[in-house]
């Protein structure tokens, strides 16, 4: 399988807590981003990496998110003494940034579901 | 900062009728146009996307889109919808998506 992957699938944790979603991109996409999607919305764009470096971030974005993409591949979103409202699907895609055709097609992966208690 | 709208929050038809769903984006520069669907219990697929070139794009499962410069917007459309239609449909404009439109068609 060479889609976008995302581990865990689903992660149920109580408030407080402090949780880790991974994910792998399409093995030779130089651009990764993680959204959030609550049932019946859109994804909500929260950040992007184009190889390591992270290139932008959404206000919905506080400081008790943090992501990285340390090598230039997988890339971690981490959430800090979770919240009620922070339970969501937490999308990660990616796509290949500047070629001709292709250019900025995003790739989605599955989805993490977090459910915080 | 760039932003997509969809008009149409649930939209429910028969099968055989004709679909269209808004989306206008605010974006002026490069023109990134991206239709995405999600099947019940599915992840986001591509249905069809517009660079440049042919407003008039034609995608997966008999889907088409124009996209149309004066109006900022990029009109999903299908001739005649089946049931399996029946899913969330996104329009994005780069990194940037619209808060969807369920579609609902009954058999």
């Amino acid at each position: 399988d060479t889609g976008v992957s995302q581990d865990p699938r689903h992660k149920i944790t109580k408030r407080g807590q402090n949780v880790t979603f991974r994910c792998d991109p399409i093995s030779e996409h130089n651009r990764l981003y993680w959204y959030r999607q609550t049932l019946g919305q859109g994804p909500e764009f929260l950040t992007y990496f184009q190889n390591e470096a992270q290139l932008e971030k959404s206000r919905l974005l506080s400081d008790r998110f943090s992501a990285e993409r340390p090598k230039g591949s997988f890339s971690t979103l981490e959430i800090q003494r979770t919240e009620q409202g922070d339970s969501a699907m937490y999308l990660c895609a990616s796509s290949l940034a500047g070629v001709s055709g292709l250019r900025n097609t995003i790739y989605f992966g599955e989805g993490s579901w977090l459910t915080v208690v | 900062a760039q932003s997509v709208s969809q008009h149409n929050h649930h939209v429910i038809l028969s099968e055989a009728a004709s679909l269209e769903l808004g989306c206008n984006y605010s974006y002026g520069g490069t023109v990134n146009l991206f239709w995405y669907v999600q099947y019940p219990g599915q992840h986001l697929q591509l249905l069809l996307k517009y660079f440049s070139g042919d407003p008039l794009v034609k995608g997966i499962k008999g889907f088409e889109a124009e996209f149309i410069k004066s109006k900022f917007s990029f009109n999903l459309r299908k001739p005649s919808v089946q049931w399996s239609d029946t899913a969330e449909y996104f329009c994005a404009s780069g990194r940037r998506f619209g808060a969807g439109t369920r579609l609902t068609v009954k058999p």
